[in-house]
């Protein structure tokens, strides 16, 4: 049973230019959240998916944005990359009822010169 | 705003021995509560978690204790492990729309290492 999976692994761009990320659930999950996880700190919510709609938005720009797909899959897309967007980017996939941990991929690391 | 915060960056202990991690929320809407383990080059990890009509739920050597009105909340690992070694982040969410929980907002971690 495969868990959540994340590509690409690492990816280095330069400032300005624009990125995707990509996710596929783990098997039966239909909720995806993305979370971006900077040096020496826990995980920051960007937002929510269900139903291929945004759910739930944290505290980040218009730079960033997603997609979930009718297979659940899910894409998040920075525009306009700033130094600062360097950081490890999680994607996490759960039930849509209450009280369903969620479980996480193991990321990209995203390095923004 | 760190509505949720551990305030000891790193913890060391002796196999065999208990594990006491400790996390503080400030936000009285919360009402689930998670704690997660992290290895190096690998996603969170789900541990256990605790609903906040429970002030105890324990998974073999886990135990998580929850104290609302100091709102606190505290991971027991007896013993523990040398795998145990990694980073541990406490968790909460509050329900959105009223029916499901949507974003997690987590503490800043607490390096575990555990000496053979």
């Amino acid at each position: 049973d495969a868990g959540v999976t994340q590509s690409p692994t690492h990816l280095i761009k330069t400032r300005g230019q624009q990125v995707t990320l990509r996710c596929s659930p783990k098997s039966g999950h239909d909720t995806v959240s993305w979370y971006q996880q900077a040096l020496g700190q826990g995980p920051q919510f960007i937002f929510q998916y269900y139903e291929e709609e945004e759910r739930q938005r944290g505290n980040f720009p218009d730079r960033f944005s997603g997609h979930q797909f009718p297979n659940y899959s899910s894409e998040l897309n920075v525009n306009a990359l700033l130094l600062g967007d360097s950081a490890l980017y999680l994607c996490a996939s759960s039930l849509s009822g209450p009280n369903s941990p969620l479980h996480f991929g193991n990321g990209t690391r995203l390095t923004v010169t | 705003d760190q509505q949720v915060k551990q305030n000891s960056p790193s913890l060391s202990v002796q196999e065999g021995r208990i594990s006491i991690l400790n996390c503080d929320y400030t936000n009285s809407m919360f009402d689930y509560f998670l704690w997660y383990k992290k290895y190096p080059a690998e996603g969170p990890t789900f541990l256990i978690s605790i609903s906040s009509i429970k002030d105890k739920n324990e998974d073999g050597r886990f135990t998580v204790f929850l104290n609302k009105s100091a709102k606190h909340l505290s991971l027991h690992i007896v013993p523990s492990q040398p795998g145990d070694s990694a980073v541990y982040f406490c968790a909460a969410s509050a329900k959105a729309g009223g029916t499901s929980y949507g974003k997690l907002t987590f503490g800043q971690g607490t390096i575990l290492t555990v000496h053979p």
